[in-house]
């Protein structure tokens, strides 16, 4: 069946890059997805991008896609502490998204 | 504000008590779901409807009984529940048919619920 899955913690200082690294099985994926989640929150789409895509950028945020290797990866620029939380990866071809377990991103002062 | 709105934020009851969570949807989706998080399974899909329409349940114990009256409202029947049913419940929607369609979903902020 499909799955995802990523690294469940990063810990980072404060003004460095993060990168959240994620893997799917599913070859017929059309879009992959990253959210985040603050304590005591839903989840919040934070970006998108198309199978037929390799990259994407959105302010601080790049998304990177190898589809050969089934590799998404979002790298968060000039991390603050705001963007701890925790980071969900999803991949869709039918309904409903599958979801990875999460990565918890600390980002240390 | 993701346009998915859950009541009650916060439940406590107690193993013999009947309680309902409820979600709408403002967005026009035609796809909602439930899901469960809690520590030991991060999120875990509960039930999907398409078109009203209940298109999946994960092996749900019949505690939990889900009722999707129309397509902009979901809600989660509760009754002699077990601590270990102690999560945050996390409904979500999307809109699936027709090509071009991003299909992400757009989750409320969650009921975190208590049993007693």
């Amino acid at each position: 069946g499909e799955d995802v899955e990523q690294s469940l913690f990063l810990s980072v200082r404060e003004g460095d890059s993060s990168v959240i690294n994620c893997t799917y099985t599913d070859s017929s994926s059309t879009y992959l997805y990253w959210y985040k989640q603050e304590p005591g929150a839903g989840l919040q789409l934070l970006t998108y991008i198309f199978s037929n895509m390799d990259m994407k950028q959105d302010q601080r945020l790049t998304v990177l896609l190898n589809k050969k290797d089934k590799h998404l990866s979002l790298r968060i620029a000039d991390t603050q502490t705001g963007d701890s939380a925790i980071y969900f990866c999803a991949e869709r071809e039918n309904t409903p998204l599958v979801f990875g377990k999460g990565t918890r991103l600390s980002v240390i002062a | 504000e993701t346009g998915v709105t859950q009541t009650p934020r916060h439940l406590v009851m107690g193993m013999t008590n009947k309680k309902s969570l409820k979600c709408e949807q403002h967005l026009g989706h035609n796809a909602m779901y439930w899901y469960k998080q809690s520590a030991k399974k991060p999120l875990e899909l509960m039930f999907v409807y398409n078109f009203k329409e209940q298109t999946e349940n994960n092996s749900v114990p019949s505690r939990f009984s889900p009722e999707c009256p129309n397509s902009s409202h979901l809600f989660l029947h509760l009754h002699t529940l077990q601590p270990e049913d102690s999560a945050l419940y996390l409904c979500a929607s999307s809109q699936d048919q027709g090509t071009g369609r991003t299909g992400e979903a757009f989750f409320g902020q969650g009921t975190r619920l208590t049993v007693v």
